[in-house]
């Protein structure tokens, strides 16, 4: 099994441009997040989704879009790339089906995708 | 608001040395407390995940403990070895029959063991 996979893994776009960043799992789980890492910070939540069909906001959801279409795949999209979206992003799922704080569930991470936008 | 605050930021050890990272949490309702490694340019792994029951939790050579009283979480680490060298994240989940799906996460501390 492949696992959690992103790509791309390094992007540099200019402010205003658009982009999706790619995340698929051949887990078959059915949650699945975006999250953004940013140096002396914790992961934030961008967006996520509790099956196929299903998405919500997180913490940070501002410029970012997602969809979730099959249960395998959940690209987030930059709508209009600023400098403040400049960050490494992370994918991550989980078997739990309603909430990824159950026990026993760890998240499975994607690599990240380094990301600048100048 | 839910924290997680962990120290130290930064540590440098030795191979061989022995080393515990903190990590105090204000998060309420709590239902358990992950610890992950991340590797420099990888996605973080998950290494334990305890419960408010379990007071300790072990992983080869890392060893947690959780005192759900104090809201204070410590992850041991033995004989360590350049390998271990990673960032150490702990994430605290919430009750997951209260709310929805956030996990608090710790900004991490970075560890370097040198040869």
């Amino acid at each position: 099994n492949a696992g959690v996979t992103q790509t791309p893994k390094f992007q540099v776009l200019k402010t205003g441009q658009s982009m999706t960043l790619q995340c698929a799992q051949d887990m078959n789980h059915e949650y699945m997040s975006w999250y953004r890492q940013d140096p002396g910070m914790g992961l934030r939540l961008i967006h996520y989704s509790v099956g196929a069909g299903i998405t919500d906001q997180g913490e940070v959801p501002n410029g970012y879009n997602v969809s979730r279409s099959t249960t395998e795949d959940f690209p987030l999209r930059l709508l209009s790339a600023a400098p403040s979206q400049t960050s490494v992003y992370f994918c991550a799922s989980t078997r739990d089906g309603v909430t990824a704080a159950s026990y026993n569930s760890p998240l499975h991470f994607g690599n990240g995708t380094r990301l600048t936008v100048t | 608001k839910n924290q997680v605050e962990q120290s130290p930021q930064s540590l440098i050890i030795l191979e061989g040395k022995n080393c515990t990272l903190q990590c105090n949490y204000t998060v309420s309702p709590f239902s358990n407390l992950r610890w992950y490694k991340q590797d420099t340019g990888r996605g973080p792994v998950s290494l334990t995940i305890m419960t408010f029951s379990e007071n300790t939790k072990s992983n080869g050579r890392y060893t947690a403990t959780l005192d759900a009283d104090t809201k204070q979480s410590s992850l041991h680490i033995t004989a360590s070895q350049l390998s271990d060298s990673a960032s150490y994240i702990c994430v605290v989940s919430e009750d997951p029959n209260n709310a929805g799906n956030m996990l608090t996460f710790g900004g991490g501390t970075r560890l370097m063991v040198k040869p």
